[in-house]
């Protein structure tokens, strides 16, 4: 069956250091794969696409990988911050009957300590 | 640009009752896709609308169901609602779905007692 998994339910990270959260997914051929940031009490908002035929992105502080072969995305936070504590839910993309269906995996909590 | 639109904020019903919730989405999006969101499931998919056409479902039972207006607005409805059904309900519109990056509204936190 198909499978999202993020790898861990909270990462504790200090200020300052890179924070590497990854998603792994099986019996999936993703087109596209999409972070998202959620903060308690508020809907998930968008951060980076990468589509399969790309290796990574980057925007500002964040950059993702996407191996295809691995079945792997990992999400960086270089430099982090306080305000960077939130939850962040990987998302990937399969046809559907008329477009593209999107997955999430159940996201990674994570907490930058000052 | 105002954002997407969720309401009510908070509703809670008893079992056996049913539930509207409206979504606003961004003005000029196409597209609305709803989500329900628990602790234990993470976040579902239940459909997708385009131009008021249900264009793509997840596996919820018929008792959830949906539609888009011609401004693009949405309602989700549940009937004989569980005790399960407590949740935080999530629209997100995109201008054209696919790739499309989502945004989401704050979501409608529905508890059943």
């Amino acid at each position: 069956s198909q499978k999202i998994e993020q790898n861990s339910e909270a990462l504790n990270i200090q200020e300052g250091k890179t924070a590497t959260l990854t998603c792994n997914y099986t019996n999936y051929s993703p087109a596209y794969l999409q972070w998202y940031r959620q903060d308690p009490g508020r809907g998930p908002v968008f951060l980076l696409l990468i589509r399969e035929n790309e290796k990574e992105k980057r925007k500002e502080r964040l950059k993702v990988t996407f191996d295809t072969t691995l079945k792997q995305s990992l999400f960086h936070i270089t430099a982090s911050q306080p305000a960077d504590s939130a939850t962040y839910l990987c998302a990937l993309a399969s046809s559907g009957a008329g477009s593209y269906q999107l997955t999430f995996g159940k996201g990674t909590k994570l907490s930058v300590i000052p | 640009k105002a954002g997407v639109t969720q309401t009510p904020r908070y509703l809670i019903k008893t079992r056996g009752q049913q539930v509207t919730l409206s979504c606003s989405p961004i003005s000029g999006h196409r597209s609305v896709s709803w989500y329900q969101q628990t602790p234990g499931q993470g976040l579902q998919f239940l459909f997708e609308y385009f131009s008021e056409t249900q264009r793509n479902k997840g596996n919820f039972p018929g008792r959830f169901s949906g539609r888009q207006f011609s401004n693009s607005r949405s309602e989700m409805n549940v009937s004989t609602l569980e005790l399960g059904d407590s949740a935080l309900y999530l629209c997100a519109s995109s201008l054209e779905g696919g790739s499309s990056p989502l945004h989401f509204g704050n979501g409608t936190r529905l508890t059943v007692t």
